[in-house]
């Protein structure tokens, strides 16, 4: 099955820009997807892109889609205390597979 | 409903002890999720069903769980003989199965076993 990993952590200023990273192991992922699981509220979807894109901007969201290294990464510009979250990177493979989640990288932002 | 409901929202029970947690997802999805999250930690997935094809179990930690689900609606978990390392926030989601196959997810249920 597909593996994806997250660092856990993220520290950042507020104003500062930040990049959470992503690696997976299933070359044949289509979409992936990005995640945000606010302090004491359910996950909602971020943000996608679909396998044959090496870059989607969506306002103050960059998400960069390296298909030879498995990595992906999502960058927040300006980030505010609002973005505090995790992050959960999941990449869905070919067909109907399931979406695997990563492990959440927990964004601090400090103001 | 307009989004993925979970009953209860929290269940409190006695160690050994079994428990069924219910997921209505959003009508018309064919794919439907099972997660598990510990506190402080990420989604660890259980069990996956997509219309009529045979569920993935992979994600079961043991025998003492499983689900079911009846047609493309209704899902139940059930744990068998709880342990208190069970104890964790149950999240369900439904997704429509498409080629962008967004999840929703319901607001999960905090189950505790004391």
């Amino acid at each position: 099955g597909e593996d994806v990993e997250q660092s856990l952590f993220l520290s950042v200023r507020e104003g500062d820009s930040s990049v959470i990273n992503c690696t997976y192991t299933d070359s044949s992922s289509t979409y992936l997807y990005w995640y945000k699981q606010e302090p004491g509220a359910g996950l909602q979807l971020l943000t996608y892109i679909f396998s044959n894109m090496d870059m989607k901007q969506d306002q103050r969201l960059t998400v960069l889609l390296n298909k030879k290294d498995k990595h992906l990464s999502l960058r927040i510009a300006d980030t505010q205390t609002g973005d505090s979250a995790i992050y959960f990177c999941a990449p869905r493979g070919g067909g109907y597979q399931k979406v695997t989640f990563g492990t959440g990288t927990k964004l601090q932002v400090i103001p | 409903g307009a989004g993925v409901s979970q009953s209860p929202s929290n269940k409190v029970t006695e160690k050994g002890k079994d428990v069924e947690l219910r997921c209505d997802p959003i009508s018309g999805h064919t794919a439907l999720y099972w997660y598990r999250q510990r506190l402080g930690q990420g989604l660890e997935f259980l069990i996956y069903f997509q219309g009529n094809s045979a569920p993935d179990k992979s994600g079961l930690p043991s025998d003492r769980f499983s689900a079911e689900r009846t047609g493309e609606s209704v899902s139940t978990l059930t744990i068998q003989r709880t342990q208190q390392e069970d104890s964790a926030v149950y999240l369900c989601a439904s997704s429509p199965g498409t080629r962008v196959d967004r999840q929703f997810f319901g607001p999960g249920t905090r189950l505790t076993v004391l």
